[in-house]
């Protein structure tokens, strides 16, 4: 079963246009959803996190929207630059218990110069 | 160290070989996770501790894979008679505390061949 499903699998972004990626997840009780950026050869880092209180979250070029009648949340990459490709992971988890992260499948951003 | 150290970075295996996967968490973190990182796609939890304590095992494989944790810091992954499908990237994550998002290391690339 599938928890948390992300789309696009791949995204292809000319450079300073907007990178939009989004996922679903079917858990009620999860109440925290964090993006990864994942560079080859390396572990996933946190960009950014969002809990079910707010609906937008901003930290400079990053912007999550969540909508949580809808069980859905995307990430918005503004003013896109090659630094941005990279793998994309969203996730979610139960913040203030014992909890797994659980990860979408991931997308893999290209900007173009 | 500053960060998540695991070793080694790259291990290959032959079919049925036992392997001993390492992580260094960072210092005065409590939760350390492993997770399963197949070629193009997103990790998945394998275990989870706090401090010494395994809490939960539930996304262990099988019974090949064992993991332990003596002294609540550094922790081992060990797996028995590897198989083919063993093969991925093998991550190690460590927070101050559980449900946040937390810092993984780079990886063990292991190949069974």
């Amino acid at each position: 079963q599938q928890q948390v499903k992300q789309s696009p699998q791949s995204l292809i972004v000319q450079k300073g246009g907007i990178s939009i990626i989004n996922c679903a997840y079917e858990n009620t009780a999860f109440d925290y959803f964090p993006w990864y950026q994942q560079f080859p050869g390396k572990g996933p880092a946190l960009l950014i996190a969002i809990r079910p209180d707010v609906s937008e979250k901003k930290e400079g070029r990053f912007t999550i929207s969540f909508n949580k009648s809808a069980k859905q949340f995307s990430l918005h990459i503004m003013d896109s630059q090659p630094g941005d490709s990279a793998t994309y992971f969203c996730a979610a988890s139960m913040y203030s218990s014992a909890s797994k992260i659980i990860f979408g499948s991931g997308t893999r951003l290209s900007i173009r110069p | 160290g500053a960060g998540v150290s695991q070793s080694p970075r790259y291990k290959v295996a032959k079919r049925g070989q036992d392997v001993a996967l390492r992580c260094d968490p960072i210092s005065g973190h409590v939760s350390l996770f492993w997770y399963q990182q197949a070629l193009g796609q997103g990790p998945e939890f394998l275990t989870y501790f706090q401090n010494e304590a395994q809490l939960d095992k539930s996304g262990l494989p099988s019974d090949r894979f064992f993991a332990e944790r003596p002294e609540g810091s550094v922790s081992t992954l060990k797996i028995q008679r590897t198989q083919q499908e063993d093969s991925a990237v093998y991550l190690c994550a460590s927070s101050l505390r559980t449900g946040k998002g937390y810092t993984f290391g780079s990886g063990t690339r292991l190949t069974v061949v």
